[in-house]
């Protein structure tokens, strides 16, 4: 059974980076797709991009293009997705997710991590 | 402003049967399969419903999608209790290099 479990709650300053990590375990990790989707309080679930280890290309929403670089290690069966220039609109739980199905973006996600909240505020 | 359109909230009696509809377009839901995640208060998004109307093992027969041109539903039986939660749909979109889009939530209340 396919385990993610994410890194701890941050707190960062307006204008810095936050560094996420989600650790896969219990599966084949590099040609899964790792997607990145974030949740402001109280608002609905935003698609950030993804990453397929294997290939090693990455995926971005446009909104958030320039701004996230996402990752993966495949030593380590870790991805990580990296949010620059942060505003408090960012203020959000980021939550990784696995491709049902390997070798394509477009497969629905199970499972979840279990979110990492960031908190930017001065 | 969420891709997909989805009613904010529904509600119902224990027992009772729901509805939550799903909106989106050519590129989303008229070109791809819809799924469903269910979020439970402060937990994270669990799949539901994948490829518009298939269950995931130990998702009960209770729940059961469905999809038609550029809109989707997903329906509820026999409300219980613990179905109280937010409901998301979900396409994949085909704009640009590809996207994952989703709905803006439902928040189902069991009155």
């Amino acid at each position: 059974q396919v385990q993610l479990v994410q890194s701890g709650a941050e707190v960062k300053k307006p204008g810095s980076s936050v560094k996420v990590s989600c650790q896969a375990s219990g599966g084949t990790f590099s040609t899964y797709a790792i997607g990145w989707v974030r949740q402001a309080p109280g608002q609905g679930l935003e698609w950030m991009g993804g990453i397929i280890p294997i290939f090693g290309t990455s995926n971005y929403a446009q909104r958030f293009q320039g701004r996230v670089t996402i990752t993966a290690d495949k030593s380590t069966t870790t991805a990580y997705m990296e949010l620059s220039s942060l505003r408090s609109e960012d203020t959000a739980v980021y939550y990784c997710a696995r491709a049902s199905l390997p070798a394509a973006m477009s497969n629905w996600f199970d499972p979840w991590g279990q979110g990492t909240l960031v908190t930017v505020s001065s | 402003q969420s891709v997909l359109t989805q009613p904010p909230s529904a509600s119902g009696t224990p027992g009772q049967r729901v509805t939550i509809s799903c909106s989106g377009s050519s590129s989303n839901i008229g070109s791809n399969a819809v799924h469903w995640y269910q979020q439970l208060p402060g937990t994270a998004p669990k799949l539901l419903i994948y490829i518009n109307n298939q269950r995931p093992s130990g998702v009960p027969d209770r729940f059961s999608g469905s999809k038609s041109g550029t809109s989707a539903s997903l329906a509820i039986s026999g409300l219980q209790s613990e179905d109280e939660a937010d409901y998301y749909c979900a396409a994949w979109d085909d704009s640009l290099n590809g996207l994952w889009v989703f709905g803006g939530g439902t928040k189902l209340t069991v009155l």
